[in-house]
C-alpha cells in the first residue's frame, strides 16, 4: 500500500523567503504526483500535477520536481508571500489517489 | 461556472441519526470520490463511482453509503453505525477513475456528533 509522507508539519518563514515543502512516496509506480494547497476550513485547490514521464512542473513562483526512483518531490516556492500561507498537501496517485498529511506553511509579515 | 458545489458547509448529528451530505458537479465528470479528513492527517478514501450506478468501497467505507443516480451527483451518508463521525468531508471528481488528470474538490462539510 502506497505510503506518503510530508516533512516538515509545519514551517513558519518570514516574508520573501525561498522555501522547499517535501513529500516521499513508497511505491514508485505512480501515474502522477500532484501539489494541493488548502486554506482553512477549505477545500482542496490543485497547484501543480507532474505526470510519471516528467520530471518538474513550474507555475509562477512555484516549481515542482519529482524524482520517482528515490520516491521523493519537492515544491519550491519562491519569494514567499503572506498569501502563501495554507496547507500543502502532496497527493500520489497509482490507481488511487493516496494524501500525505500536509505541511502547514505560515509566512509572516 | 463549472465546479463542485457541496452542501451544507456545517451539519449536526445526534447520536444514532444517518445524514447525508449533498456533492454536485457540472463538469461533466465520469468519476466521482469521497474523503474524509481529521486534523493532522491526510485524506482518506470513503467510496469513489468510476460510472452512473457503480460505485466501489475505499479505504474506510464501513458506516457509509453512496448512491450514484446521476452523474452530477454522488451524495453520501453517514449512517449511526459509523462510530466517529466528527470531521471534514471534501468531494472530488475527475474525468475517470484513476487518469492521468486532476480531481477537482468541492468545499468541504463539516460534520460534528453532538
Amino acid at each position: 500500500k502506497q505510503e506518503v509522507t510530508q516533512i516538515p508539519a509545519a514551517l513558519s518563514v518570514p516574508e520573501g523567503e525561498n522555501l522547499v515543502l517535501n513529500c516521499s512516496f513508497t511505491d514508485s509506480a505512480i501515474y502522477n504526483l500532484q501539489w494541493f494547497r488548502q486554506d482553512p476550513g477549505k477545500g482542496l485547490t490543485s497547484l501543480l500535477l507532474i505526470q510519471s514521464s516528467q520530471r518538474e512542473q513550474t507555475s509562477g513562483r512555484l516549481n515542482a520536481s519529482l524524482d520517482k526512483s528515490s520516491g521523493r518531490s519537492t515544491l519550491y516556492i519562491a519569494a514567499s508571500q503572506p498569501g502563501d500561507s495554507a496547507t500543502y498537501l502532496c497527493a500520489v496517485n497509482n490507481n488511487d489517489m493516496r494524501f500525505g498529511a500536509g505541511t502547514r506553511l505560515t509566512v509572516k509579515p | 461556472d463549472g465546479g463542485i458545489t457541496q452542501s451544507p458547509k456545517y451539519l449536526f448529528r445526534k447520536e444514532g441519526q444517518n445524514v447525508t451530505l449533498s456533492c454536485e458537479q457540472n463538469l461533466n465528470h465520469d468519476a466521482m470520490y469521497w474523503y474524509r479528513q481529521d486534523p493532522g492527517q491526510g485524506l482518506r478514501l470513503i467510496y469513489y463511482s468510476q460510472i452512473v450506478n457503480d460505485f466501489q468501497k475505499g479505504d474506510i467505507a464501513e458506516g457509509y453509503s453512496v448512491s450514484r443516480e446521476k452523474k452530477e451527483s454522488f451524495p453520501l451518508t453517514v449512517t449511526s453505525a459509523q462510530k466517529n463521525p466528527t470531521a471534514f468531508y471534501l468531494c472530488a471528481s475527475s474525468t475517470q477513475q484513476g487518469a492521468s488528470d486532476t480531481q477537482y474538490f468541492g468545499p468541504g462539510t463539516r460534520l460534528t456528533v453532538l
